[in-house]
């Protein structure tokens, strides 16, 4: 019930693609998520988040979109360019006790190729 | 200095050394916590401290020991590793309320010998 699956586990897009990255989560009590994108010696950095009461999400050419009823969430990065490679990592959290407890995914690799 | 500051960046021990890892944020935050992330796993969270008080521990084995004696500042004792310890371990800050999001540091890799 914990968990966050993640897929794919690696993309490979030229550029000027557009990337997608799904995640699916069971617990229902879930109610924030984020995305965090990684570069290699650095730790993650929050990219997008997105509340449950809203089906979309969009900063700039990163989008993020929500299915309640289906508990998917996916990140569409648009006109994806060769500085977007980076790894991914979606998460869920249940902020309504104290402390942020963040479930990640096992994380996306992204290559975008030039 | 800003954000979350990890020291060492890297750390290479034996099985029966004990050190520690060092985490530092200038965020004004009041809630730190201690991840695990190894290859292509999920970032593993270890360790809670919300106003200095902590508030998880997910069944970390007692060979890893953290300590947060302000809200500023986060430590994590290791002694008697496991090769399988090695991972790059990484600390975070938030505010202990509301959807606030995790600043991470860029983490202690560690390896075990």
């Amino acid at each position: 019930q914990q968990q966050v699956k993640q897929s794919p586990q690696s993309l490979i897009v030229q550029k000027g693609g557009i990337s997608i990255i799904n995640c699916a989560y069971e617990n229902t009590a879930f109610d924030y998520f984020p995305w965090y994108q990684q570069f290699p010696g650095k730790g993650p950095a929050l990219l997008i988040a997105i509340r449950p009461d809203v089906s979309e999400k969009k900063e700039g050419r990163f989008t993020i979109s929500f299915n309640k009823s289906a508990k998917q969430f996916s990140l569409h990065i648009m006109d994806s360019q060769p500085g977007d490679s980076a790894t991914y990592f979606c998460a869920a959290g249940d902020f309504s006790k104290y402390g942020n407890k963040l479930v990640f995914g096992a994380g996306t690799i992204l290559r975008v190729k030039s | 200095e800003t954000g979350v500051t990890q020291t060492p960046r890297h750390l290479v021990m034996g099985m029966t050394n004990k050190k520690s890892l060092k985490c530092e944020q200038h965020l004004g935050h009041n809630a730190m916590y201690w991840y695990k992330q190894s290859a292509k796993k999920p970032l593993e969270l270890m360790f809670v401290y919300s106003l200095e008080e902590r508030v998880e521990n997910n069944s970390v084995p007692s060979r890893f020991s953290p300590e947060c004696p302000n809200s500023s500042h986060l430590f994590l004792h290791l002694h008697t590793l496991q090769p399988e310890d090695s991972a790059l371990y990484l600390c975070a800050s938030s505010q202990a309320r509301g959807y606030s999001p995790l600043h991470f540091g860029n983490g202690t890799r560690l390896t075990v010998t």
